[in-house]
């Protein structure tokens, strides 16, 4: 079974502080994606990565950054934590144009 | 950009009935997906579609290209079937992330 597992359930942060999201998938695949989840809005692409060091911008990119230094290991960045990032993010690995499968969320909390 | 609409938003059945969920889009795509999200926020992919119809156990998905629309058929509904039912696409042919459609929100009643 593919295996997608992400660093935290839940998490509170403060305004201004930096954040790390970890991604870790077990199944080698290329692709990884980061989505995040908010009520009346659904699920919205972040960014995502089709390799090592290969980032591509998804449809809300602002506010965030990333790093894929390992092929398992996708990472989401919040340079400086802001409320409106209050969200839960999942992540999600797909081989090449496959069915995605997906980690069991980050339930983010800005103070 | 895709824009994917679901309908309908809410649904309440009862144990047994047949179940229908309807998804559109607006742009021609690659893929098709059917993902189940249950409260804690765990998603799965139920199915991936690029043309014809699918089945697996109760579930059946399908897909008309020419008209841009998929149903999510559930037959003989279960209470444990009670989740979100989300479609999302993929329009381009490498490895693009999807576009969701906000969800379709399912009871089933014992």
């Amino acid at each position: 079974d593919v295996k997608v597992t992400q660093s935290s359930r839940y998490l509170v942060k403060r305004t201004g502080e930096k954040v790390f999201l970890e991604c870790v998938q077990d199944m080698d695949h290329e692709n990884m994606f980061w989505y995040r989840q908010d009520p009346g809005l659904g699920l919205r692409l972040i960014y995502f990565s089709y390799d090592v060091k290969m980032k591509e911008k998804g449809d809300i990119p602002e506010g965030y950054s990333v790093s894929r230094e390992k092929k398992e290991r996708f990472s989401l960045i919040l340079e400086s934590a802001s409320t409106n990032q209050t969200s839960m993010y999942l992540c999600a690995s797909s081989l090449s144009v496959g069915e995605q499968f997906f980690g069991p969320g980050t339930r983010l909390t800005v103070l | 950009k895709n824009e994917v609409e679901q309908s309908p938003q809410n649904l309440t059945a009862q144990e047994g009935e047949f179940i229908t969920i309807n998804c559109s889009y607006s742009v021609g795509i690659s893929a098709l997906h059917w993902l189940q999200q249950h409260p804690g926020g765990g998603i799965v992919s139920l199915f991936m579609l690029s043309s014809g119809k699918k089945k697996h156990g109760r579930l059946i998905a399908t897909i008309n290209i020419q008209e841009k629309h998929s149903s999510l058929h559930i037959t003989a509904s279960h209470p444990r079937d009670s989740a979100v039912y989300i479609c999302a696409v993929r329009s381009g042919g490498g490895a693009d992330g999807l576009t969701f459609g906000k969800g379709t929100h399912l009871i089933i009643q014992p």
